[in-house]
């Protein structure tokens, strides 16, 4: 249980188009989906909180008009990267939230790895 | 605010040996404990978690034990195998926020 896809796993795109990533919550229902971006030999970056039916909350720093993201149902979150930049280049997760009450438990998936060329 | 600190890598080991990682952790109230395992070009896999004191995350032979006296989690394996070989987070989360704080990560190689 408790299975989390992401999709594309892979995109190569030129510079100046949109990308959108997928995040399914496949065996469970995800009120809150968290969007990572990680850059190689580091630690997780949390880029926004996402919460079905309303806005995501960003982090500090993270521009809410380039990384726009979409919560739509309680099984998919859609995060586009608008007008990409070879500096956005990166590895992106995502999670989705599971369990209530202070015992959530996040369950990330597979990652998607974007070259913006 | 919530932090963790955890063991700077990277961690390179003999098959079949002793494996410790340590975890130590800042945080207001009764925060939830994790141990994320990533393997190259993989997200993050959830390897075991503690909610409240005392208690013990076990899986895949990897065990960690909530210790609130002492704010630490440190993840041990008595034998490890080359397929262990990834990089381990860990993580807490608590405080009236879902948000996970992660440590930077320990790189384990584990040689045949």
């Amino acid at each position: 249980g408790a299975v989390v896809s992401q999709h594309p796993s892979r995109v190569i795109c030129k510079s100046g188009t949109s990308v959108k990533i997928e995040c399914r919550s496949l065996d469970f229902q995800a009120t809150t989906m968290f969007w990572y971006r990680q850059f190689p030999k580091q630690s997780l970056m949390l880029m926004a909180t996402s919460n079905e039916g309303s806005k995501a909350t960003y982090e500090q720093g993270v521009e809410k008009d380039k990384f726009l993201i979409n919560h739509a149902s309680l099984t998919l979150s859609t995060l586009t990267v608008t007008s990409a930049h070879p500096e956005d280049s990166s590895f992106y997760i995502c999670s989705a939230s599971q369990g209530a009450g202070g015992q959530e438990t996040q369950y990330f998936g597979p990652g998607t790895r974007l070259l913006v060329l | 605010g919530n932090s963790v600190t955890q063991m700077e890598g990277p961690v390179t080991l003999s098959e079949e040996a002793f494996l410790t990682i340590n975890c130590t952790y800042t945080a207001t109230g009764y925060p939830s404990l994790f141990w994320y395992v990533q393997y190259p070009g993989e997200g993050l896999q959830l390897l075991l978690k503690a909610t409240k004191a005392d208690d013990k995350g076990s899986n895949k032979g990897f065990e960690a034990t909530y210790r609130k006296e002492t704010t630490s989690f440190h993840l041990e394996k008595g034998s490890v195998q080359v397929s262990d070989s990834a990089v381990y987070f860990c993580a807490l989360s608590g405080g009236g926020s879902e948000k996970l704080v992660f440590g930077k990560g320990t790189k384990l190689t584990v040689n045949p």
